[in-house]
């Protein structure tokens, strides 16, 4: 595609569920990033992958997230027994490589209600 | 590890004038730095980066910034803002060795009003 697509677009779940998210970076990048986005705060780094692999996972916040990416390509994010606090918007990026521009998706909001 | 600071968490502006949003970055390496604008209820996008070479960086939308190595910043600035331009900046800093994480600082939001 075009650009970084991620799905779904907006997410409202019951507290206690779990949720998958879905990035599908551009085509031939590397590497990939999961970034969240809280109301009024900046960004902040969750995970990043290189091909299939996770060198810098520092960013995740519990044990109820982990994220994946296969064949070089898609990733997802899960979020297990959601809590309120995880309400965000969830931002995925990809790149080539060092240097080279990281591009955004749109992001997939999360409410947990 | 690298850190990103701006300094202002809002800039109101009126249309036409020019407006400096203040960004200072900390690292014991090599880094690259970018800028980006998010428009409401957008994603992010890049306005500039900057890489290597000349320390003044033109990027879109008539924005540039000037990389000082001396005093850790990368302040962004236009000359002349318009009402098209109210949305949320972002400064981020990389390193230079390997595809690794972006760090954002907190972000400002201009405000640009008649």
């Amino acid at each position: 595609g075009a650009g970084v697509s991620q799905s779904p677009s907006n997410k409202v779940t019951e507290k206690g569920k779990d949720v998958e998210l879905r990035c599908d970076p551009i085509s031939g990048h590397t590497a990939l990033y999961w970034y969240r986005q809280s109301l009024g705060q900046g960004l902040e780094f969750l995970i990043y992958f290189q091909g299939n692999s996770a060198p810098d996972k520092s960013g995740l916040p519990s044990d109820r997230f982990s994220a994946e990416r296969t064949g070089g390509s898609v990733s997802t994010l899960t979020i297990q027994r959601t809590q309120q606090e995880d309400s965000a918007v969830y931002l995925c990026a990809s790149t080539p490589g060092p240097g080279n521009t990281i591009y955004f998706g749109e992001g997939s909001w999360l409410t947990v209600v | 590890a690298q850190s990103v600071t701006q300094l202002d968490s809002q800039v109101p502006v009126f249309e036409e004038a020019p407006v400096e949003l203040r960004c200072n970055y900390s690292s014991s390496v090599s880094v690259y730095l970018f800028w980006y604008v998010q428009y409401p209820n957008q994603g992010l996008q890049l306005l500039l980066k900057y890489l290597s070479g000349s320390t003044l960086v033109k990027g879109i939308n008539g924005f540039e910034a000037e990389f000082n190595k001396s005093q850790t910043s990368f302040h962004l600035r236009k000359p002349s803002v318009h009402i098209s331009d109210t949305a949320e900046y972002f400064c981020a800093v990389k390193d230079t060795g390997t595809a690794s994480k972006l760090t954002f600082g907190t972000g400002t939001r201009l405000q640009v009003t008649l």
